[in-house]
C-alpha cells in the first residue's frame, strides 16, 4: 500500500526565517513519483515539483529546495527566507510510475503560516 | 488556454438529496480524475476515466457515488441520497493522456466544487 505522512500539522514562523516541511512516504513500488503541491487560501492546487524515484539529486528553485532521500523514504521541502505569500497548505504526494491509473496519493498537508 | 473548470463552485444541499457536479477538462485531454478533499485532509482519489470509460473507480466510497463521461470530455459526478459526511471539496483533474510505463503526464487540477450537505 502507498502512504504519505506529513507529521507537521501546522507550522508558524516569522518572515525571513527558513522553514522545512517534512514528508515520509511508504510504497512497495521500486519506481514512483513524488510531488509537492501548494494550496493557498484561494483553494486551488498549485503544482510545485515532481521527482522520479531514480533521481535522488536535490533540487533548488529560487527560495525553494527539495531533499529526496530514498534510504529514509523522505522528500523534505525547505523554504529559505520565507515570505508572507508563502502562507498556504502544502501537500506531499506519491504516485506509481507504472500503473495505468496513476492516481496521486496525498499526505494530510502542513499548514504554513508566515507572520510579518 | 482555458484550464479545468468545475461547476458549480459551491453547492449547498439537504441530507437525502441528489446532486451533480460537473467537470470540464482541458480541451484534448483524454484522462480525467476526480478527487475528494475533506476539511483538513489531502485530496483522496475517487475515480479515473480514460476516454469515456471508468478505468479505475476503486476510490468511490459506496454505491451512492457514480460518475460518467459519455463523450470523453465533460464528466459529471453524481451523488445520491447525500449524507452530511459527503461534505467536502470535490476536485477534478485532467491530463493529456494516461500516465503509464514510467512516463508521467501532468494532472492539471480545477478549482473544485465545495459541497455542503445540511
Amino acid at each position: 500500500a502507498q502512504k504519505v505522512t506529513q507529521a507537521q500539522t501546522e507550522i508558524s514562523v516569522v518572515e525571513k526565517e527558513d522553514v522545512t516541511l517534512d514528508c515520509v512516504y511508504e510504497t512497495r513500488d521500486t519506481t514512483y513519483y513524488l510531488f509537492w503541491y501548494k494550496q493557498p487560501p484561494s483553494g486551488e492546487l498549485v503544482f510545485l515539483i515532481r521527482r522520479n524515484s531514480f533521481d535522488e539529486q536535490n533540487e533548488i528553485s529560487g527560495r525553494y529546495s527539495w531533499n529526496f532521500q530514498k534510504s529514509t523514504s523522505s522528500f523534505n521541502f525547505t523554504i529559505t527566507a520565507s515570505q508572507v505569500v508563502d502562507s498556504a497548505v502544502y501537500f506531499c504526494a506519491l504516485s506509481d510510475a507504472y500503473s495505468s491509473a496513476s492516481k496521486i496519493i496525498f499526505g494530510s498537508g502542513t499548514r504554513l503560516s508566515i507572520r510579518p | 488556454g482555458a484550464g479545468v473548470s468545475q461547476t458549480p463552485s459551491n453547492k449547498v444541499t439537504e441530507k437525502g438529496k441528489y446532486v451533480e457536479l460537473r467537470c470540464d477538462p482541458i480541451s484534448g485531454h483524454t484522462a480525467l480524475y476526480w478527487y475528494r478533499q475533506s476539511l483538513g485532509q489531502g485530496p483522496e482519489f475517487l475515480i479515473y476515466f480514460q476516454g469515456t470509460g471508468a478505468a479505475d473507480d476503486s476510490g468511490l466510497p459506496n454505491d451512492r457515488f457514480f460518475a460518467v463521461r459519455p463523450e470523453g470530455s465533460v464528466s459529471t459526478l453524481k451523488i445520491q441520497r447525500t449524507e452530511r459526511g459527503d461534505s467536502a471539496v470535490y476536485l477534478c483533474a485532467s491530463s493529456p493522456e494516461t500516465s503509464w510505463g514510467g512516463r508521467w503526464n501532468e494532472q492539471f487540477f480545477g478549482p473544485g466544487t465545495r459541497l455542503t450537505v445540511l
